[in-house]
């Protein structure tokens, strides 16, 4: 089973909206790290937040980590169009460093 | 290269046939990554490489797969005797360091493989 889970599985939202997508993972980890991915594309690394941060900013992105509750979120804001997106969670746990467990995702659409 | 690169980037194979799949990393990478995505999930990790060494296979679905890394740059992902559930895209992906540094790993393009 996947180690992190990304809620809600979809969202749409209109651009300038702001967006928030949370991701749950079950063991102790040693990081967690957002992606994008683009229908038919690669993964594109966003932000990587370690275990003992508890929030991090990139341009328009802001992630936030609480390990007491094993959750993360990644909030967009100002969306863009070109902000929709498959964005998905990894986690590098703590028992088997090296190796990223990601969640389903959750599919952004950001309606012009 | 700037990036990761994947090849082929699309590989129909007739159910039997054994395929290989090719990863060129970021050159200087020590890890490298593959992993298989099914449409519409997360990608799940296959195997982990750290320069040659093979350090974690537990994601390999059966023994039909096998993934080297002789030279601890080039790796290569092959898959005997494909079968349908073979079916998705398998990417690879590098970081500079591994073990339990916190490095970001980047991603190839991906291999999209579909099983006839």
């Amino acid at each position: 089973s996947q180690q992190g889970e990304e809620d809600p599985q979809a969202l749409s939202i209109q651009e300038g909206e702001n967006a928030t997508m949370n991701c749950s993972y079950k063991t102790s980890i040693n990081n967690l790290q957002w992606y994008r991915q683009n229908s038919g594309r690669g993964l594109v690394h966003l932000i990587l937040i370690r275990s003992n941060e508890r929030e991090k900013h990139s341009g328009r992105l802001r992630v936030t980590l609480d390990t007491s509750k094993k959750s993360s979120s990644l909030l967009i804001t100002a969306s863009r169009a070109a902000d929709t997106a498959s964005y998905f969670c990894a986690t590098d746990a703590r028992t088997n460093a090296g190796k990223s467990t990601f969640g389903d995702g959750t599919t952004l659409t950001v309606k012009p | 290269g700037a990036g990761v690169s994947q090849s082929p980037r699309y590989k129909v194979a007739k159910r039997g046939q054994d395929v290989a799949l090719r990863c060129d990393p970021i050159s200087g990478h020590v890890s490298l990554f593959w992993y298989q995505q099914a449409l519409g999930q997360g990608p799940e990790f296959l195997t982990y490489f750290q320069n040659e060494a093979q350090l974690d296979k537990s994601g390999l679905p059966s023994d039909r797969f096998f993934a080297e890394r002789p030279e601890g740059s080039v790796s290569t992902l092959k898959i005997q005797r494909t079968q349908q559930e073979d079916s998705a895209v398998y990417l690879c992906a590098s970081s500079l360091g591994g073990g339990r540094s916190s490095y970001e790993q980047y991603f190839g393009p991906g291999t999209r493989l579909t099983v006839t």
